[in-house]
């Protein structure tokens, strides 16, 4: 089936750079993408979406990147502190499967002090 | 946002045995959905839980191995049934609001060990 894909399983970065986690994805249909963060024993948590017509979304300190040329999703995170190391998860949903999303393999995001 | 439980929050089981979780949430919800995480991947949807008929299964999965309930609106089950060693996974249940396009919340899993 279909499949969103992570270039990196893994990212460690220092305390107040930025971090960027990208994501590829195979399905031109998918009109909506959505990341999520997952700290250890929990459940994930929305971040931040994008509908596919746009290209680009501010939230506070993270920005999505949604190139649907080359099937890429990208997710900044600004100003990186320690509470932001967990594992990130972009997933894509079809128009017509509300509530189903197809995740990722998932970046860890380690940030150093 | 939902809140969302999940009980039993984790849990270790004897191959061929059955487990049942459950998923309450505190609000009315239309859409209900039980992933599977197995260690260290990504998540899977295994079906959708429609209250008041059959569960919809995704590719893979099948209603004899996760039997799904949804009696109401706030309140699912999902049993693992006749488990091996590779059920051993974190099941979450997730909801869909309705009120932000596709936006899903989760719970907080279920971490299951099948010896």
């Amino acid at each position: 089936g279909e499949s969103v894909g992570l270039h990196l399983p893994t990212l460690s970065v220092q305390e107040g750079d930025n971090s960027i986690i990208n994501c590829a994805y195979s399905n031109s249909a998918s009109d909506y993408f959505i990341w999520y963060k997952q700290e250890s024993g929990k459940g994930p948590q929305f971040i931040i979406d994008i509908r596919s017509n746009m290209d680009k979304r501010q939230g506070q300190r993270v920005t999505v990147l949604l190139n649907k040329t080359v099937k890429h999703l990208s997710l900044q995170i600004a100003a990186t502190q320690p509470g932001d190391s967990a594992v990130y998860f972009c997933a894509e949903n079809l128009n017509t499967n509300a509530g189903k999303s197809t995740f990722g393999d998932g970046t860890t995001l380690t940030v150093k002090p | 946002s939902a809140v969302i439980s999940q009980k039993p929050s984790r849990d270790i089981c004897q191959r061929g045995t059955s487990l049942t979780i459950q998923c309450q949430v505190d609000s009315q919800v239309t859409m209900m959905f039980w992933y599977r995480q197995q260690p260290g991947q990504s998540l899977t949807l295994i079906a959708t839980a429609n209250q008041g008929s059959e569960a919809t299964y995704e590719s893979g999965f099948v209603i004899d191995k996760f039997p799904i309930s949804r009696p109401n609106l706030t309140f699912s089950t999902l049993t693992v049934s006749n488990m091996s060693p590779e059920d051993s996974s974190i099941y979450l249940c997730s909801v869909d609001l309705g009120k932000s396009y596709n936006e899903q919340f989760f719970g907080p899993g279920t971490r299951l060990t099948v010896l």
